[in-house]
């Protein structure tokens, strides 16, 4: 275990669907992200919250919303999937924004299914 | 923008055998580097953070360092075994966490 608790583990969704993805840490960092993981592809960076703040959206589509209501908890909110956003959705969190000299600890991932 | 590469792209090993994995970056001016293992269908744990001031770090069998001015690091596996069968990744820190496609290792009894 990492510290860093995501559920659910595995989602299968329709694309007309609203689902959320929580992740959740008990660390004392202050900062959190959202990467998306796709077959063959490295991670992608999709969202960085330090103090509760968005401080990067890395050009990510609508229908992917975040939400961070404090340091210890961030959402993934998702709306009219396309199957290609199928991946496993990782989080993490990290002492300090910018990743600067701190090491990062991953969740265990959500493997997102759209159908 | 930084680009991450992972060479080789899979590896294949008999047990005990000792390996090393490179990561190329391309922007050296970065805050941290940090190797990562990760099982099928799993997230990441990390392995070892060495900071830009940093040469090596070092934890039980694995031995990782950092050369900043040319753009490499290496992880070194002493004495592989079966269970270190996964993908191992490398991260670059400058204004973002930055991966490779990573290194898929099997280590065979």
């Amino acid at each position: 275990e990492t510290g860093v608790t995501q559920t659910p583990r595995h989602l299968v969704m329709g694309m007309t669907n609203k689902k959320s993805l929580k992740c959740e840490q008990h660390l004392g960092h202050n900062a959190m992200y959202w990467y998306k993981q796709s077959a063959k592809k490295p991670l992608e960076l999709m969202f960085v919250y330090n103090f509760k703040e968005q401080t990067e959206n890395n050009s990510v589509p609508s229908r992917f919303s975040p939400e961070c209501p404090n340091s210890s908890h961030l959402f993934l909110h998702l709306h009219t999937l396309q199957p290609e956003d199928s991946a496993l959705y990782l989080c993490a969190s990290s002492p300090q924004g910018r990743q600067g000299n701190s090491e990062a600890f991953f969740g265990q991932g959500t493997r997102l299914t759209v159908v | 923008k930084q680009e991450v590469t992972q060479i080789p792209a899979a590896l294949s090993v008999p047990e005990g055998e000792n390996l090393v994995l490179n990561c190329s970056f391309t922007d050296s001016a970065i805050y941290n580097l940090q190797w990562f293992r990760q099982d099928p269908g799993k997230g990441l744990t990390s392995l070892l953070l060495i900071q830009s001031s940093q040469r090596e770090q070092t934890s039980g069998r694995l031995n990782a360092s950092l050369d900043k001015s040319s753009g490499r690091s290496t992880l070194y596996i002493a004495a592989s075994q079966p269970g270190d069968s996964a993908t191992y990744l490398c991260a670059v820190t400058n204004n973002d966490m930055r991966f490779g496609a990573g290194t898929r290792l099997t280590v065979k009894p």
